[in-house]
């Protein structure tokens, strides 16, 4: 299947610093990607659909100011988590859809911590 | 909106056993059904999917789904599993052509003892 990567997989950061967070599609083309926020022992929820060139669309209740998204080509799309706070403490996962097709391949995720 | 329950959160099973996983959606229009699989320390895997056609669907490593529309269920089932299906279960669905994100159930944490 295709792969997706992301980077890093790990991070700390101080409460008020900002974190980027990559999403790579290594074999393929994606139309469409997808972010995911999953929280301890619970299911993985939607925060925006980003399209090539075009503006994400973030889900309800997702902020679009502390959660920017980036989908800067075809094979990379960019979340960045703005002055974050421990709450936004999470596991943040990404998925692609590649050009054509109806699945989505998921990245391997990336465990945020805010102290 | 969509939303999806699976019902059983843990499941403890022997080697051989079968399996099934129950899966309920709440959406009033058509969907399109997936399952997922999470083996530990890797990323989510798909299963098998439904879109249309013969609602009994055959995944891989011997899992199938079947879509009952007036049940709203997509339950998961192998007849025979193995210590390697060790893993979290994500049943999911979406909408439209399958280019919108995934509304997830809870998953279910599948241990298989030897």
């Amino acid at each position: 299947g295709a792969v997706v990567s992301q980077h890093p997989s790990r991070v700390i950061c101080k409460s008020g610093t900002s974190v980027k967070i990559e999403c790579r599609s290594l074999d393929f083309q994606a139309t469409t990607m997808f972010w995911y926020r999953q929280f301890p022992k619970q299911s993985l929820m939607l925060m925006a659909t980003s399209n090539e060139g075009s503006k994400a669309t973030y889900e309800q209740g997702v902020e679009k100011d502390k959660f920017l998204i980036n989908h800067a080509s075809l094979t990379l799309s960019t979340l960045t988590v703005t002055s974050a706070h421990p709450e936004d403490s999470s596991f943040y996962i990404c998925s692609e859809l590649p050009r054509g097709t109806d699945t989505q391949y998921f990245g391997p995720g990336t465990r945020l911590t805010v102290l | 909106a969509q939303s999806v329950s699976q019902h059983n959160h843990h499941v403890i099973l022997s080697e051989a056993a079968s399996l099934e996983l129950g899966c309920n959606y709440s959406y009033g229009g058509t969907v399109n059904l997936f399952w997922y699989v999470q083996y530990p320390g890797q990323h989510l895997q798909l299963l098998l999917k439904y879109f249309s056609g013969d609602p009994l669907v055959k995944g891989i490593k011997g899992f199938e789904a079947e879509f009952i529309k007036s049940k709203f269920s997509f339950n998961l089932r192998k007849p025979s599993v193995q210590w390697s299906d060790t893993a979290e279960y994500f049943c999911a669905v979406n909408s439209g052509g399958g280019a919108d994100g995934l509304t997830f159930g809870k998953g279910t944490h599948l241990i298989i003892q030897p």
